[in-house]
Parts: C-alpha cells; structure tokens; sequence
C-alpha cells in the first residue's frame, strides 16, 4: 500500500496567492482528515470527512479556507486568498470510520511558507 | 469534548534505558481508543501503538508498552530499551467510539536519547 500521498511537499507562495494541497488516502479508507501543525498551536484538526461527506469543519480557522472531497479517492484543501500566518505544515491523514481503534495514517505533509 | 494531557517538558534518557511518557486525557464517553504516535525530526507522523478503553491488558507493541490506568484517566507510553533513533516528538491521541469520531491530540513531548 502506498499511504496516504499529499502533494506537493513544499509550498512557498506569496501573501494573497491561491494555495491547493492535495491528498490521497488509503484505499479503502472511508475517513479524511486535514491537520495544521505549528509549533505555536502545535496539531489542530481543520476538517474530516466520512465517505465523502464533511462533518465537522469547526477548526476551519475563517472563510478563507475550503476543503472538498469530490470522491472517495481525493481531497483538496485550498487557502485564498494566503496569509503569512497560515505558515504551516498541513497532514492529511484517513483511517477506517466507525472502528474506533482504527489508527489514522498520515501523510508526509505539506509545508507552506507564505511570504 | 475530550481532551489530552501532556505536560512534561522535554525528556532525556540514556541509550539502552527505559523511559515513561505521560498522558492523561478527559472524556465523558464510555468508550475510545488511546494511540501514540511518533514524530521524528523528518517531520512524518507513524503510529505506535493503540489501547483500547475495555481492554483488559496493557497493549504492547514490541518495545512499546502502555502503562493504561482507566481510572485515573492515563495512558502513558513506556519504551524499552531506549535508542538513539527514538529521539522525537511524542503525540497522545484519544479517539471516541462512533462513526464520526475524529482523533484529539495532546500538544506532544520531546524526548531525546542521549549515547
């Protein structure tokens, strides 16, 4: 299995650009989540879905920031317009829904520099 | 809500010792699941090991072992054995049962191995 994959690896953009992150989860996985670590915050969760379907997007900071999950195999979490204090490593992680001792798996994240 | 507990500053441990790494956590469900998770300095997040609220045994998992004391609502992570790659960040998690659980971080612990 190839984990979750997140892409890209390093972002680096400017103040008000569009960011999208990526992720594919583990096939079969039925779970996503968006992480944002700091070292202020340290990990916070953003977003998760379950099959597909949002359910609870209260750490979702302010209206600048969406998430979609079109189908069971992609997300996209996407900042617009960017602020240097959404400076950050985001993790996507997935996991099986409903079996509580079922670990969440993680991406190798990405990191967003904005300047 | 649920909520986990790390306190510790940042821990040291010779080689080949065993350490203890604290985690209490606060939760009115019944039932949920504990994990550890590790973070090496190369930043990904790997999964170690996952108790589970009714288990009757402290789980194990090679030289991680779960001191798991219901009661006084900790969970805390021992390693055996210490080695110099075990140097890293630390994560408690808690995971309530149903299917829209999501997973609850503690802020972490640093632990370094000294040679």
């Amino acid at each position: 299995d190839a984990g979750v994959i997140q892409s890209p690896r390093h972002e680096v953009t400017e103040m008000g650009q569009e960011v999208t992150l990526r992720c594919k989860p583990i096939s079969g996985h039925n779970s996503l989540f968006w992480y944002r670590q700091t070292m202020m915050r340290g990990l916070e969760l953003l977003i998760y879905f379950n099959n597909n379907v949002p359910i609870d997007d209260s750490g979702m900071p302010e209206d600048r920031f969406s998430a979609k999950m079109p189908n069971a195999s992609f997300s996209t979490l996407k900042i617009q317009p960017s602020e240097p204090r959404d400076s950050a490593v985001y993790f996507c992680a997935s996991s099986y829904s409903g079996i509580y001792n079922s670990p969440l798996h993680f991406g190798n994240g990405t990191r967003l520099t904005v300047t | 809500a649920q909520k986990i507990t790390q306190t510790q500053p940042g821990m040291f441990v010779q080689e080949k010792e065993a350490v203890t790494l604290d985690c209490t956590y606060d939760t009115s469900d019944p039932s949920y699941g504990l994990f550890w998770y590790k973070q090496p300095s190369s930043g990904e997040m790997i999964f170690l090991i996952y108790q589970g609220s009714y288990d009757q045994q402290n789980a194990t998992e090679g030289r991680y072992s779960l001191n798991f004391q219901k009661a006084r609502k900790s969970a805390n992570l021992v390693i055996s054995a210490s080695q110099l790659g075990d140097s890293a960040m630390y994560f408690c998690a808690m995971r309530a049962t149903g299917a829209n659980s999501k997973l609850t971080f503690g802020k972490g612990i640093t632990l370094s191995v000294r040679p």
